[in-house]
């Protein structure tokens, strides 16, 4: 089957570096992307990885690793309304985006 | 704003009843996902239309289905209503190898 997991909470403190993982088990590969959603609002795009290696956006990284079906996304310089769910999803290869639950991240002061 | 407009906002409605949200993508996009959110919980794809046609099927239960139509607007038509069918529902639109945008989501209430 498919399947993207993610760890359910992570709790780091403003101004410090956070990386969350994502690993995948899917039939075919086509990008993987990171969202970012507010409780009860549309997830957000952050990034998209397709082949292997680090993407950098301001302070936000995420890395990808096909062989490993592994990819993490690393937040810097925390702030307070970084406290959200992080959502990792693949595209696969029939075109289907699937997300993994997504990680809930608290920041505290 | 993403440009994925979805209607209506919130919705209440009772248990056995049908009814029918709509997506507009945005201008360009010919994929169209459809995904359930229950409270606290992951997104779940039900169902991606490209131009007008099924193109993937997620864990979508037989009381829902959905079209695109020719102007690409599209709709999820979910009947016999349950409790547990209470979620937000999001559309969201891509182009071929994008990432997908997403609509501000239905508050679908079944009481």
């Amino acid at each position: 089957g498919q399947n993207i997991d993610q760890p359910t909470e992570m709790t780091a403190t403003e101004g410090a570096i956070v990386q969350i993982n994502c690993t995948y088990q899917t039939s075919g590969f086509n990008g993987l992307f990171w969202y970012q959603q507010h409780a009860g609002e549309a997830p957000t795009f952050l990034s998209y990885n397709v082949l292997d290696g680090l993407e950098e956006k301001g302070r936000f990284s995420s890395f990808l690793s096909r062989s490993k079906g592994y990819s993490y996304l690393l937040l810097k310089e925390l702030q307070m309304k970084d406290s959200a769910s992080y959502l990792c999803a693949v595209r696969t290869g029939g075109f289907k985006t699937i997300f993994g639950a997504g990680t809930r991240l608290f920041v505290k002061a | 704003d993403s440009g994925v407009t979805q209607t209506p906002k919130h919705l209440i409605t009772a248990t056995g009843q049908r009814v029918t949200l709509r997506c507009s993508p945005r201008s360009g996009d010919l994929s169209v996902y459809w995904y359930q959110q229950s409270l606290d919980q992951g997104l779940q794809f039900l169902i991606q239309y490209y131009n007008g046609e099924e193109r993937a099927k997620g864990n979508i239960l037989e009381r829902f289905s959905a079209q695109q139509f020719p102007d690409l607007h599209s709709e999820l038509n979910l009947s016999s209503l349950e409790l547990g069918d209470s979620a937000l529902y999001f559309c969201a639109s891509s182009s071929q190898n994008t990432e997908a945008f997403f609509g501000q989501g239905t508050r679908l209430t079944v009481v």
